[in-house]
């Protein structure tokens, strides 16, 4: 599966939005990017995925570069209860069942 | 649809017992996958089973086992508990044709 690098961490002010970046360094044509976020000790959290269009649904948006080197995931009104672990990941559609969990990157919402 | 469900949700054992956790998958899903997640190594997986078969495993001793049974509900056991094996526990599932893994909220296992 893609190796992807995320930042450490970042701070968004609540209701403004949150810009997640995710650089995929070793994508190929047939991985996905998922992205999921995990809330402390909670189960992690589906949130989107895409392969090379740009994909929105109710809870983001995921941008991904025409050269699929890196995508973005925005949360358009970032709350307090966004403040979680997100992580991006590449995965092939039959090798979705073991999804490789990076760092993650901590996003904190600040009131 | 409810979501998928894992018992107990907390666990206290010591060394050298032996333990069986519970997955109950999303209703029609036949993939369920486990994983563990500690501090100094986030999260890591563990195996999947499709249709009561493992499919995929992950790099861990035989120590850790699992099965499905034919309502796709799954178990793991870990037999003769090291302090490391201390984690949150957590399976997901999914359709089973590469589809988006859905999570539980885990099993918290203390290892004394």
């Amino acid at each position: 599966d893609a190796k992807t690098t995320q930042p450490t961490s970042m701070d968004c002010a609540e209701g403004r939005a949150a810009n997640l970046p995710c650089n995929h360094s070793t994508i190929s044509g047939n991985e996905y990017v998922y992205w999921y976020r995990q809330i402390h000790s909670q189960g992690p959290q589906y949130i989107i995925h895409g392969l090379k269009n740009n994909e929105t649904n109710e809870m983001a948006s995921l941008i991904i570069t025409e050269d699929r080197k890196s995508s973005t995931l925005i949360l358009p009104h970032a709350t307090l209860r966004d403040t979680a672990v997100y992580y991006c990941i590449g995965a092939t559609q039959g090798g979705s069942e073991k999804l490789v969990f990076g760092k993650g990157m901590k996003l904190t919402v600040n009131p | 649809k409810a979501g998928v469900t894992q018992t107990p949700r907390y666990l206290i054992k010591t060394r050298g017992q032996q333990v069986t956790l519970s997955c109950s998958p999303i209703s029609g899903h036949r993939s369920v996958s486990w994983y563990q997640q500690t501090p100094g190594q986030g999260l890591q997986f563990l195996f999947e089973y499709f249709s009561e078969t493992q499919r995929n495993k992950g790099n861990f001793p035989g120590r850790f086992s699992g099965r499905q049974f034919s309502n796709s509900r799954s178990e793991m056991n870990v037999s003769t508990l090291e302090l490391g094996d201390s984690a949150l526990y957590l399976c997901a599932s999914s359709e089973g044709g590469g589809e988006t893994q859905y999570f539980g909220p885990g099993t918290r296992l203390l290892v004394l």
